[in-house]
């Protein structure tokens, strides 16, 4: 099985261009969550969605990032304009059934995002 | 405020040497708990979880943790650690027991290991 798939694995653009962050999550999950972790500091949640409906979107920073996830297959992040503190690593994870704390989540390997 | 606590930032141990990694956590019902690794290049792996029962629960590479309600903390354990073990390691909690999939990790610990 292949598992949560991210992409560019890293990303060194200027404050004010714009980056798309995608994400494919193992097939059949309807569950895909995206999080962020700024530099050394904790992981944290932006967003999940079911399927291609936002579920929960509280964590997102603020209307510079936009996600997407049309058909309910993968998913993209966009952030624009990037500013300094964007800069951090971006992280998608997958589960299959409900949003229930017991489903397990499969995280992939993560897409660095560098703001000069 | 509700938290996740993992107090070592870098640890170092020798290989063959025991390991102990910390995690306490500040919400007031017992969560659903997890470990999770990150090897250089990788994503996140799931170590190990507990979401009720036995408060000892074993995971993959031969890692444990135990759940102590009165000390509120969920510490990582192996008994002889190998080099493959470094890696940066996460406690991460389901606020409380059947809430709604949203972690909240601890800072992590970074795992070096001398041979």
């Amino acid at each position: 099985e292949a598992g949560v798939t991210q992409f560019p694995s890293h990303s060194v653009i200027e404050k004010g261009q714009t980056v798309t962050l995608r994400c494919d999550p193992i097939s059949g999950h309807d569950n895909l969550y995206w999080y962020r972790r700024v530099m050394g500091k904790e992981i944290k949640f932006l967003l999940h969605f079911v399927k291609e409906s936002k579920q929960d979107e509280s964590g997102m920073p603020n209307n510079r990032f936009l996600a997407e996830r049309t058909g309910g297959t993968y998913s993209t992040l966009k952030v624009q304009p990037a500013e300094l503190e964007d800069s951090g690593v971006y992280f998608c994870a997958s589960s299959w059934g409900g949003a229930s704390g017991a489903n397990v989540l499969t995280f992939g390997a993560g897409s660095r995002l560098t703001v000069l | 405020a509700q938290s996740v606590t993992q107090p070592d930032i870098h640890i170092t141990v020798s290989e063959g040497a025991s390991l102990e990694l910390r995690c306490n956590y500040s919400y007031g019902a017992t969560p659903y708990l997890f470990w999770y690794v990150q090897s250089p290049g990788q994503g996140l792996q799931l170590l190990l979880k507990y979401f009720s029962g036995d408060t000892l629960v074993q995971g993959i590479k031969g890692f444990e943790a135990e759940f102590k309600r009165s000390q509120s903390s969920f510490n990582l354990r192996k008994p002889s650690v190998h080099w493959s073990d470094a890696a940066e390691y996460f406690c991460a909690v389901v606020p409380f027991s059947g809430g709604y999939n949203k972690l909240i990790f601890g800072a992590g610990t970074r795992l070096a290991v001398h041979p």
